[in-house]
């Protein structure tokens, strides 16, 4: 059973223009979202977070937003750069009781194509 | 300060045999986590340790061991490999209170 999906295996988009990435989830006992970005031969490194207490957070270029009633979060990167072409995984986790141990439930990932 | 680092790279090894990862970190962080990462698949989590002397199942952990020698030290055991645990392999660490993790740069570990 997939808690986390991200149904888009790919998305190609133009440099300049503005790339949206996708997550749904089913579990609602998340309430803390991540998203990672992976480099080819490298560990996935972290980007951005949103509690649910929130529904936006913004970090430069990205921006999350969390929709809870819909159990839906996206990534958008504006302006989208060539540098940005990764794999992009969303991540959950549930610190309902403290006994999450951080543990993340990942989507299965979307690679990112920026053209110049 | 080289964040989380693991060992091997890489790795082929026949059905049957036995290996063990490394994985170690000078972060300071309590937690630390093993994941696999199959195509299609997304990360998926084998087993975490909250904290030094403690050990937990995660969402696949079955045909793997692991040992948190101390509070840098997590590692990986596979005591009788079978091709369908032919994979990327990711050591992550984290504190408690925060959801961030730190991943090492992987083991692709191939069983034929």
């Amino acid at each position: 059973d997939q808690q986390v999906k991200q149904n888009s295996p790919s998305l190609s988009v133009q440099e300049g223009r503005i790339s949206i990435l996708n997550c749904d989830y089913t579990n609602s006992m998340f309430d803390y979202f991540l998203w990672y970005k992976k480099y080819p031969a490298e560990g996935p490194t972290f980007l951005i977070s949103i509690s649910s207490i929130k529904d936006k957070n913004e970090d430069g270029r990205f921006t999350v937003f969390l929709n809870k009633s819909a159990k839906h979060l996206s990534l958008h990167i504006v302006p989208s750069q060539p540098g940005d072409s990764a794999v992009y995984f969303c991540a959950a986790t549930s610190n309902a009781g403290g006994t999450s141990y951080g543990k993340l439930t990942f989507g299965q990932g979307t690679i990112l194509t920026v053209h110049p | 300060n080289a964040g989380v680092t693991q060992t091997p790279k890489f790795q082929v090894l026949k059905t049957g045999q036995s290996m063990t990862l490394q994985c170690a970190q000078d972060m300071n962080h309590n937690s630390m986590y093993w994941y696999r990462q199959d195509p299609g698949m997304g990360l998926r989590l084998i087993y975490y340790s909250a904290s030094e002397g403690t050990t937990d199942k995660g969402e696949v952990p079955n045909g793997y061991n692991v040992s948190r020698l101390n509070k840098r030290e997590f590692s990986l055991r596979l005591e009788s490999a079978a091709p369908s645990q032919t994979s990327v392999y990711f050591c992550a660490a984290g504190g408690l209170r925060s959801y961030e993790q730190y991943f090492g740069p992987g083991t692709r570990l191939t069983v034929t």
